[in-house]
């Protein structure tokens, strides 16, 4: 079945800890996607990619990093400048010019928090 | 920045009534998206209307767009428990592939 897979579901991360969320699809899209939603709240996007080896940021990127260097793979690194990453963050992907067609599919989300 | 504000924030009906919430953007839009989210899940695409267009059918599902206004409503007619989840706006501006979501409104369906 093809879909976008986000690992792990939930992650727990120190005090001035960098950690990587994982997103993984097999539909073949072009354009990948990083949200972060806080509770009560929509999404905020992060950072965005429309194609292998090349990535934009987005509203709120401080903090964050990302790479683009297969075209299944968009990992996100929250790193330390992060002041605030507790949050759940969704990842997406879309067929490229064809988000206005289709939209978004989105994965299932990785919780991160605090401890 | 967040683009759409979804009203009402909070939404509670009885099993078999219809659900409306309405959501308002700022800009000109290329098209608007609704999105469902399942508590601590992922959201899943349920329509797309366009710019050009005033209404779209899916389903139990209908949605409007008034770009006069910059607003647009989704109504669920008979509603069921499984309907319970949040919803959420989107907006597809001209010359990107960039969604901007609404806040979201919360809809719970009493049985």
């Amino acid at each position: 079945d093809g879909g976008i897979t986000q690992s792990p579901k939930y992650l727990f991360r120190k005090e001035g800890q960098n950690v990587t969320l994982s997103c993984e699809q097999n539909l073949n899209h072009d354009a990948m996607y990083w949200y972060r939603q806080d509770p009560g709240q929509g999404l905020r996007l992060i950072y965005y990619s429309q194609i292998v080896n090349d990535f934009q940021k987005g509203d709120i990127a401080e903090g964050y990093s990302v790479s683009r260097e297969k075209k299944e793979s968009f990992p996100l690194t929250v790193t330390s400048a992060q002041k605030n990453p507790t949050a759940f963050y969704l990842c997406a992907s879309s067929m490229r010019d064809r988000a206005s067609v289709y939209g978004y599919t989105f994965g299932s989300g990785t919780r991160l928090t605090v401890v | 920045s967040q683009q759409g504000e979804e009203d009402p924030q909070a939404l509670s009906i009885q099993e078999g009534e219809n659900a409306t919430m309405n959501c308002s953007y700022k800009t000109s839009i290329n098209n608007l998206q609704w999105y469902r989210q399942n508590s601590g899940r992922g959201l899943v695409h349920l329509i797309l209307i366009r710019s050009n267009e005033r209404e779209k059918h899916s389903g139990r599902l209908r949605v409007t767009l008034d770009t006069s206004k910059k607003s647009s409503s989704l109504l669920i007619t008979a509603s069921r428990a499984a309907d319970t989840a949040s919803y959420f706006c989107a907006t597809l501006n001209f010359g990107n592939e960039k969604l901007t979501f609404g806040t979201g409104t919360r809809l719970t369906i009493i049985p």
